[in-house]
């Protein structure tokens, strides 16, 4: 089984819709983060957390939240979806100390028509 | 701010030819540099990493890269590609509290 499982791994919408992407992660790591990846302009951070009670803003947050249910669990929620939102999403995981490598799941491609 | 770049947006060899993909990057202390690897439909994987120490770093799938603070540069490098290494790759820095700043990527094609 993967360290870092996303859920979904494709979706379509529609705008408007609410949406939710799951992370789970069995590596025991205490951060988790969130991506997104566009053609030409790599990986951009949307949220990351530090444990449980922790959650910080990343370069590009507007129009996302996310929620820390467990130090497993990481979700990122798109409120109200809208097409240039359309990408491809990344969760990964990291363990403490300075800097460390992040690990990554399979990503979750979604759509908003 | 930190920041990375990848000139390259595309590269294609020939297989069994050596690689170079550059990565140039910004950063005012010592930087923690990162090279990933990402498939068609799979996650980013960790081909290697500098922290410190030696500027000549190996990693998997025989790669290695070097470290050069005078050009501020931290260059992959392969001696003889195989059509598996066909992929996207990233160079990346990470920031204080753990962060990656990523660059936009090269798209390495290789032909027989």
């Amino acid at each position: 089984d993967a360290d870092v499982t996303q859920t979904p791994r494709n979706r379509i919408t529609k705008t408007g819709k609410r949406i939710m992407l799951e992370c789970s992660q069995t590596k025991g790591h205490d951060r988790m983060y969130w991506y997104r990846q566009d053609p030409g302009l790599g990986l951009r951070l949307i949220y990351y957390s530090f444990d449980v009670k922790d959650i910080n803003k990343g370069e590009i947050s507007d129009g996302y939240s996310v929620s820390r249910q467990a130090q497993a669990k990481f979700s990122l929620s798109l409120e109200s979806a809208i097409p240039n939102q359309t990408a491809l999403y990344f969760c990964a995981t990291s363990g403490g100390g300075m800097i460390q490598p992040q690990h990554f799941g399979d990503g979750t491609r979604l759509s908003i028509l | 701010a930190q920041s990375v770049t990848q000139p390259d947006i595309h590269i294609t060899v020939s297989e069994g030819a050596s690689l170079e993909l550059r990565c140039n990057y910004s950063y005012g202390a010592t930087p923690y540099l990162f090279w990933y690897v990402q498939s068609p439909g799979q996650g980013l994987q960790l081909l290697l990493k500098y922290f410190s120490g030696d500027t000549l770093v190996q990693g998997i799938k025989g790669f290695e890269a070097e470290f050069k603070r005078s050009q501020s540069s931290f260059n992959l490098r392969k001696p003889s590609v195989h059509w598996s290494d066909a992929a996207e790759y990233f160079c990346a820095v990470g920031t204080p509290g753990n962060k990656l700043v990523f660059g936009a990527g090269t798209i390495l094609r290789v032909k027989s």
